[in-house]
């Protein structure tokens, strides 16, 4: 069985501000692991997504993810967080090769003050 | 390009009713996924569809049922509307391992 687990309901940051969002995951094979981002009344936008090959990826609008193994973690990250970053977060992973489907965690609120 | 589009938007049941959604994938993917999405919560796996079969299915009753067409789009039928049926309804297409690209959704509430 695959789970992900997003420990923060919400994350709060200042503008110009690092801003990072946690998630940790279980699987029985090999992960494959993606960051979508929702706004109000719309669907989910993919951020970035880690497969194989280097533990850092980037992604779209800024945004970076760290894949550590031995923690099980994938948290994403962003240097310097802007007001438009206000969104929901969610991770997820599938669970290769075993599962065709996306197992999503509880999703993360960020805010980012002016 | 279009990317991956869902009708309707909005829709308004009353229990024990049935309901069909629609999706049509993105240009160029084979595969459609549908996912719930209750407020407040993450997006669970329904079903997965590929060359016209079920690939996959999640923990949904067999109230829920869905089907894909030779051009890949794909519908979403649920009977005996329960209120906790009502859902924001996802539909994502891909192809191959790529990522899933998700349609904005189909706002579902049941009175």
């Amino acid at each position: 069985a695959q789970s992900v687990a997003q420990p923060e309901d919400q994350v709060n940051v200042a503008e110009g501000n690092p801003l990072t969002v946690k998630c940790t995951y279980s699987v029985s094979g090999n992960p494959y692991l993606f960051w979508y981002v929702q706004y109000p009344n719309r669907g989910l936008q993919f951020l970035l997504k880690y497969i194989t090959g280097d533990n850092l990826v980037k992604g779209s609008y800024g945004f970076e993810a760290e894949f550590n193994k031995s923690q099980t973690s994938f948290h994403l990250k962003k240097p310097s967080a802007l007001v438009s970053d206000s969104a929901l977060y969610f991770c997820a992973v599938r669970d290769i090769p075993n599962d065709y489907k996306l197992s999503f965690g509880a999703g993360t609120t960020v805010t980012v003050r002016a | 390009d279009a990317g991956v589009t869902q009708s309707p938007t909005h829709l308004i049941k009353t229990r024990g009713q049935q309901v069909t959604l629609r999706c049509s994938p993105k240009s160029g993917h084979d595969t459609v996924s549908w996912y719930q999405q209750a407020l407040g919560q993450g997006p669970q796996f329904i079903f997965q569809y590929y060359e016209e079969e079920e690939r996959q299915r999640g923990n949904f009753p067999d109230r829920f049922s869905g089907h894909q067409f030779p051009n890949y789009s794909s519908e979403l039928n649920v009977n005996a509307l329960l209120l906790g049926d009502s859902a924001l309804y996802l539909c994502a297409s891909q192809t191959g391992n790529q990522p899933q690209h998700f349609g904005d959704g189909t706002r579902l509430s049941i009175l």
